[in-house]
């Protein structure tokens, strides 16, 4: 009983730096998410991925890409990191956007200095 | 654009007492309504959710209905325990087309309950 596990769990970069979040999910969904978590600020979409081998941006993209690696797998990867990317990352899925009970891994704390 | 406006936290609570956690949206046409909760150090599960006016969302003693008219989604518990604390997050979704969805959420009351 994964469900969607996300790696690592914390993260400190310096600014500059890149890094690749992972996400993978065992329930066979076809779409996957990619949000952030900022005190006052709720949870905020910043890419997403209907299905396998589509990407689109959500309301806070810049700064971030991402790979539907496959099925399973959805990377988010910050090519230079800045300190307004510090935050909580949550991936997410679910069976297809039509269907709206979302699933979520357990979240990055990223810091970046 | 759709948002989610719920009560500021923290909210600090007995254990057995009332809880009411006021949300209110703005929304274009008729979306569907969540409770998402958040325990700590882990990421949001569904609490519970009403997808028309005036159903009614249940689950583990937490309630919430779908009121049209006040265009409100308060989410309400009889007697909390110490185990209800966490973040919880009122949401919406509503079609934007070709069977997809975009969701909205609001920013989250932090609840604590004391023994």
């Amino acid at each position: 009983n994964a469900g969607v596990t996300q790696t690592p769990k914390f993260q400190v970069l310096k600014t500059g730096q890149s890094m690749t979040l992972q996400c993978a999910q065992d329930m066979n969904h076809n779409s996957m998410y990619w949000y952030r978590q900022d005190p006052g600020m709720g949870l905020r979409l910043i890419y997403y991925s209907a299905s396998e081998g589509t990407t689109d941006k959500g309301e806070v993209p810049n700064g971030y890409n991402v790979s539907r690696l496959n099925k399973r797998e959805f990377s988010l990867r910050l090519e230079s990191a800045a300190p307004s990317q510090t935050s909580v990352y949550f991936c997410a899925s679910n069976r297809d956007r039509g269907n709206e009970k979302l699933f979520f891994g357990s979240g990055t704390q990223l810091s970046v200095l | 654009g759709n948002s989610v406006t719920q009560m500021e936290g923290p909210v600090t609570l007995s254990e057995e007492a009332f809880l009411t956690i006021n949300c209110t949206y703005t929304a274009t046409g008729y979306p569907s309504l969540f409770w998402y909760v958040q325990y700590p150090g882990e990421g949001l599960q569904l609490l519970l959710k009403a997808t028309k006016a005036d159903d009614k969302g249940s689950n583990k003693g937490f309630e919430a209905t779908y009121r049209k008219e006040t265009t409100s989604f308060h989410l309400e518990k009889g007697s909390v325990q110490v185990s209800d604390s966490a973040v919880y997050f009122c949401a919406l979704s509503e079609n934007s087309g070709a069977g997809s969805y975009q969701l909205t959420f609001g920013k989250g009351t932090k609840l604590s309950v004391i023994p």
